[in-house]
Formats: C-alpha cells, sequence, structure tokens
C-alpha cells in the first residue's frame, strides 16, 4: 500500500540553526500539507501546497518557514533559525484531492536545544 | 481560526461497551467532518468522514452529524483494547482544522 514517507524521524539541532525536513507524498496525490503537534497539544496546521505553489498557510508559517517541492517526488518544510519552540513533531500529508482524507506520513521529531 | 472542540477525556470504557466521543465546530459553514485516530506517537490516521446530517456507519463505527446543532459525534460500538488511542475531530475547509481529541482507553 502507498505510503508517505518522512526523513528524519528525529532530528536535534541548535537554536539557531537551519532545518529541512523531507516528506515523499504518494505518488499520485496532489495536494501536499505539513502539521505540526508540539507534545500533548493538537495537531496544527502549518502550510498546503497545491500546483507548485502555496495555497494556504498559517499564523504559525512566518517568514522563518519555506517549503519547496523541487522535483516530482519530494516535498520539503525549511526552518531557516530554529527556535527553542519548533520543537515538535512535524508531519507531512497528501491527498489526491482537497477533500480532507489524507494521508499522514510517521512524523519528523524535531528537538531544538 | 475555525474552532473545533472537543472533551479531552481520558474516556475509560470497558471491553465490549459502547464509548461515545462528541465534538462542536464554530463555522457554521462547515460541510465536512473527519475523524482520525492516533496512537501514542504515531500519525493520525483517518476512520471516516461525513458530510450529511444523520448518521453514517462503518464496521463498529458511527458517525453522527447535527449541523443545526454544530455538533458531530463518534460511536465506538464493542469497544476493543486496540481502540484505545487518541480520537481526532476535524472540520475541512480546504484545509483540516483539528480538536485537541478525546483520549479513550478501553479497560479489558
Amino acid at each position: 500500500e502507498p505510503e508517505v514517507t518522512q526523513t528524519p524521524s528525529h532530528q536535534v539541532t541548535q537554536m539557531g540553526q537551519e532545518v529541512i525536513l523531507r516528506c515523499v507524498p504518494i505518488s499520485n496525490h496532489l495536494y501536499f500539507y505539513w502539521y505540526r503537534q508540539i507534545l500533548g497539544q493538537k495537531v496544527e496546521f502549518l502550510v498546503s501546497f497545491y500546483n507548485n505553489e502555496i495555497s494556504e498557510k498559517s499564523e504559525i508559517f512566518d517568514d522563518q518557514f519555506s517549503v519547496e517541492r523541487p522535483d516530482g517526488s519530494n516535498f520539503t518544510l525549511k526552518i531557516r533559525s530554529t527556535k527553542l519552540e519548533d520543537s515538535a513533531m512535524y508531519f507531512c500529508a497528501s491527498t489526491r484531492a482537497n477533500t480532507g482524507e489524507l494521508f499522514f506520513g510517521e512524523g519528523s521529531r524535531l528537538t531544538v536545544l | 481560526q475555525k474552532e473545533v472542540e472537543q472533551n479531552s477525556g481520558p474516556l475509560s470504557v470497558p471491553e465490549g461497551a459502547i464509548a461515545s466521543l462528541n465534538c462542536t465546530y464554530s463555522d457554521r459553514g462547515s460541510q465536512s467532518f473527519f475523524w482520525y485516530r492516533q496512537y501514542s506517537g504515531k500519525s493520525p490516521e483517518l476512520i471516516m468522514f461525513i458530510y450529511s446530517n444523520g448518521d453514517k456507519e462503518d464496521g463498529r463505527f458511527t458517525a453522527q452529524l447535527n449541523k443545526a446543532s454544530q455538533y458531530v459525534s463518534l460511536l465506538i460500538r464493542d469497544s476493543q483494547p486496540s481502540d484505545s488511542a487518541t480520537y481526532l475531530c476535524a472540520v475541512n475547509d480546504y484545509k483540516l482544522s483539528f480538536g485537541a481529541g478525546t483520549t479513550v482507553t478501553v479497560r479489558a
């Protein structure tokens, strides 16, 4: 069964460093998303991406964040200068049509020290 | 910001019983509603969705929607220990907005 894959599964970084989280969505999916979940809190929307551009972003997704689909398969989330409060699990998700039936990856846990 | 509210729980039910989970949403214009399950340390996975008022059944799960009351619920019949997880209610408006989730524990 096709699945969304994310790397790395866990990354530890120093405050102020740049981090890139990578995702390979399901191959015939057209809509891509990044969500985050701070430990013990709810799953929060960061950004959606369709047709090679951002379709919507949340207030969390400020200038420190960017997304890219550098080739036909990868979808990346970059945090330019990490802060302590960026520590969270970051989930990539994809779907074929924008219906809310999302397929999530296993997540990348980011720890900022 | 569209709000989705759930009782955080924990909800503890004996094996074989019915677990009832509730969710309310703030935007009267919302059209589609989802229930996801999240095991501890894992990613959310879709259980079912509902678009129309009334009940929708899928195996041991029944989703109920009342748009007038802005209320969605999920019933889990014949609860099993493997149903122990956090259940996330979500509303779709071109992105999913999640509630905080209700943690369910099924006691063997």
